[in-house]
């Protein structure tokens, strides 16, 4: 059973803090690793996706991956109300489309 | 990133009828698409797995003659509800992969805006 979790949360941040989010992950064979944003009462956004060890910048998005630890991390740099949103992480093996998908973390950033 | 579309966004309707909900993949082909529902403040639920040009793969605990998929052409995938009742209310997503990289493992889901289905 291919596992993936998350903190469910809220987690709360003051606007302009940085915000860590966390996941880790069961199966030791997967090779993709992807996180999606989604607003409430809207379908999931791709906004990071990460296939190898180390850190993966892409403006205020930072993914961190450790295969050995099993997780993998987003970091939202300078966090604005409008990142208030649920982050969805998900892990696909190598070989299979499907990606398993977390539960997500409520994140809300207060001004 | 690629753009995929569905069709209705919203659809209200009466219990015992059915209702049909389009995927399609804008700007390029997909051979593979998926249907996900999430219910309110719940995880994303794969229901099963679209084929161009053959059966549609379900998983576990999902009722294939419930659930009529069809994958007509390399963009278009349709999701049948058929006699809908007001427990298969929910929020339905398809997904569509797309290679993004020459690494063939590079494959990245992109998602419909989703169906709101209300059954009465």
């Amino acid at each position: 059973q291919k596992e993936v979790e998350q903190n469910s949360g809220p987690l709360s941040v003051p606007e302009g803090a940085i915000a860590s989010l966390n996941c880790t992950y069961s199966d030791r064979g997967s090779q993709s690793f992807f996180w999606y944003r989604q607003y409430s009462g809207k379908s999931p956004e791709l906004i990071m996706s990460i296939y190898s060890n180390g850190d993966k910048e892409d403006g205020r998005f930072t993914a961190q991956l450790n295969k050995a630890s099993q997780y993998v991390s987003l970091l939202i740099r300078d966090s604005q109300p409008s990142d208030s949103a649920t982050y969805l992480c998900a892990v696909r093996s190598g070989g299979s489309y499907i990606p398993t998908f977390g539960r997500g973390t409520s994140l809300i950033v207060h001004p | 990133g690629a753009v995929v579309s569905q069709h209705p966004s919203r659809v209200i309707c009466k219990s015992g009828t059915s209702v049909k909900i389009e995927c399609r993949s804008l700007d390029f082909q997909a051979t593979t698409m998926f249907w996900y529902r999430q219910f309110p403040k719940k995880s994303l639920m794969l229901m099963a797995t679209s084929n161009e040009g053959s059966k549609a793969t379900y998983e576990q605990g999902v009722e294939k003659d419930k659930f009529l998929i069809n994958h007509a052409s390399l963009t278009l995938s349709t999701l049948t509800v058929t006699s809908a009742h007001p427990e298969d209310s929910s929020f339905y997503i398809c997904s569509a992969p797309l290679r993004t990289s020459e690494f063939s493992s590079y494959n990245e889901q992109f998602f419909g805006p989703g169906t709101r289905l209300t059954v009465l």
